[in-house]
């Protein structure tokens, strides 16, 4: 079965210092991964994707993840961290079946001045 | 915001009403879908449609019916719901399924 975890509910960072938002995955077959953040009261926000190719992906505002296959896991960087980084961070994962993929329970990235 | 509009915003309605949430896309995608987000759980995929075409249904209960009447407009009507369904519900559309998601701002929905 297709699976993602987040195992951490809550990451504390101190603005300037680097982030790290882990992410692992189970899939049978290559997967297709994404992350998306979510700011209070506001849907979600497509952040990045890996699909194919280049295991370390660039995206929006600075963020950047790493696909390791051998360890499965697709964890969300970002080398100095601001305090408007905080909110509410999700990895999804599919493959295979285009239309089915699902979303981990969600990392809540606190940065404090 | 992201070109996904749903509305209404909030919505409360008894378990004996009848409701519809409405979403609206301007990006020119071919696929939409439906999620329920509740409080500490993972984000739950609904639905799923491609080119207006009903492509996945995520073992959702009778209770909610949607309805793609076109690529850029997306339904979700309620009826007899029990107090369990209260969530916020995520409309989002991609390009094509399997791309990346645009979303829209949610439905908060409170069931009495």
């Amino acid at each position: 079965a297709q699976s993602v975890a987040q195992p951490e509910d809550q990451v504390n960072v101190a603005e300037g210092n680097p982030l790290t938002v882990k992410c692992t995955y189970s899939v049978s077959g290559n997967p297709y991964l994404f992350w998306y953040v979510q700011y209070p009261n506001r849907g979600l926000q497509f952040l990045l994707k890996y699909i194919t190719g280049d295991n370390l992906v660039k995206g929006s505002y600075g963020f950047e993840a790493e696909f390791n296959k051998s360890q499965t896991s697709f964890h969300l960087k970002k080398p100095s961290a601001l305090v408007s980084d905080s909110a509410l961070y999700f990895c999804a994962v599919g493959s295979g079946n285009f239309n089915k993929f699902y979303f981990g329970s969600g990392t809540k990235l606190n940065v404090k001045p | 915001e992201t070109g996904v509009t749903q509305t209404p915003r909030h919505l409360v309605m008894g378990m004996t009403n009848k409701k519809s949430l409405k979403c609206e896309q301007h990006l020119g995608h071919n696929a939409m879908y439906w999620y329920k987000q509740s409080a500490k759980k993972p984000l739950e995929l609904m639905f799923v449609y491609s080119l207006e075409e009903r492509v996945e249904n995520n073992s959702v209960p009778s209770r909610f019916s949607p309805e793609c009447p076109n690529s850029s407009h997306l339904f979700l009507h309620l009826h007899t719901l029990q107090p369990e369904d209260s969530a916020l519900y995520l409309c989002a559309s991609s390009p094509w399924t399997g791309q990346e998601q645009y979303f829209g701002p949610g439905t908060r929905l409170t069931v009495t």
